[in-house]
């Protein structure tokens, strides 16, 4: 099976721009998650798409939205990008359903806002 | 408010020997664990989870035991190989469909032939 795939790998954009990163789940998968990766901060979750509807939420500002198509691919966006959102942005799927289920993550997009 | 943490930056260990990370957590919801090894410019590995209901889970090398009542869970790695050098990160959930983890910041294990 393959695995999580993430397009593009790198970015680089100025601030106030907008970025769009798309995530393709293992096949299968009806979960993806979005975290963003930083030095300081660590992975912290973004949110989380299950059936084309947002399931779970985490604590950033609107400036951050996603999507997910009725193949289970997501996008995530980001619109007015501050230097602060520079960070390796990882998605992650999972089957879904109603247990716990491991999450298996793709390669990253290194976003860089200069 | 870091709800998993992991209080050691970074690990040396001799090849051969055991390598012990360790992870402590905040919220008592939390009900399933896992561990994820990370290489750079790639995405986390899955290594090895355990629920609440259980105490230890063994996956050949890869050991993790969770305390519940001290709110700690450790990964035993045994024998240590120089492939395993890596950061590797815990992360915790509160189960039930949840799909948000809450990770730790990473031990960065050295495994020193």
């Amino acid at each position: 099976k393959a695995g999580v795939t993430q397009t593009p790998r790198y970015l680089i954009k100025t601030r106030g721009q907008q970025v769009t990163l798309s995530c393709s789940p293992i096949s299968g998968h009806r979960s993806v998650s979005w975290y963003q990766q930083t030095p300081g901060q660590g992975l912290q979750f973004l949110f989380e798409y299950f059936s084309e509807t947002q399931r779970n939420k985490g604590n950033f500002p609107g400036r951050f939205s996603g999507r997910q198509f009725s193949n289970s691919r997501s996008e995530m966006n980001v619109s007015t990008l501050e230097l602060g959102d520079s960070a390796l942005y990882l998605c992650a799927s999972s089957p879904g359903g109603g247990a716990v289920n491991t999450q298996y993550f793709g390669p990253g997009t290194r976003l860089t806002v200069l | 408010d870091q709800q998993v943490k992991q209080n050691s930056p970074s690990l040396s260990v001799q090849e051969g020997r055991i390598s012990i990370l360790n992870c402590d957590y905040t919220n008592s919801m939390f009900d399933y664990f896992l561990w994820y090894k990370k290489y750079p410019a790639e995405g986390p590995t899955f290594l090895i989870s355990i629920s609440s209901i259980k105490d230890k889970n063994e996956d050949g090398r890869f050991t993790v035991f969770l305390n519940k009542s001290a709110k700690h869970l450790s990964l035993h790695i045994v024998p240590s190989q120089p492939g395993d050098s890596a950061v590797y990160f815990c992360a915790a959930t509160e189960g039930t469909g949840a799909n948000n983890l809450f990770f730790g910041t990473g031990t960065r294990l050295t495994v020193i032939p």
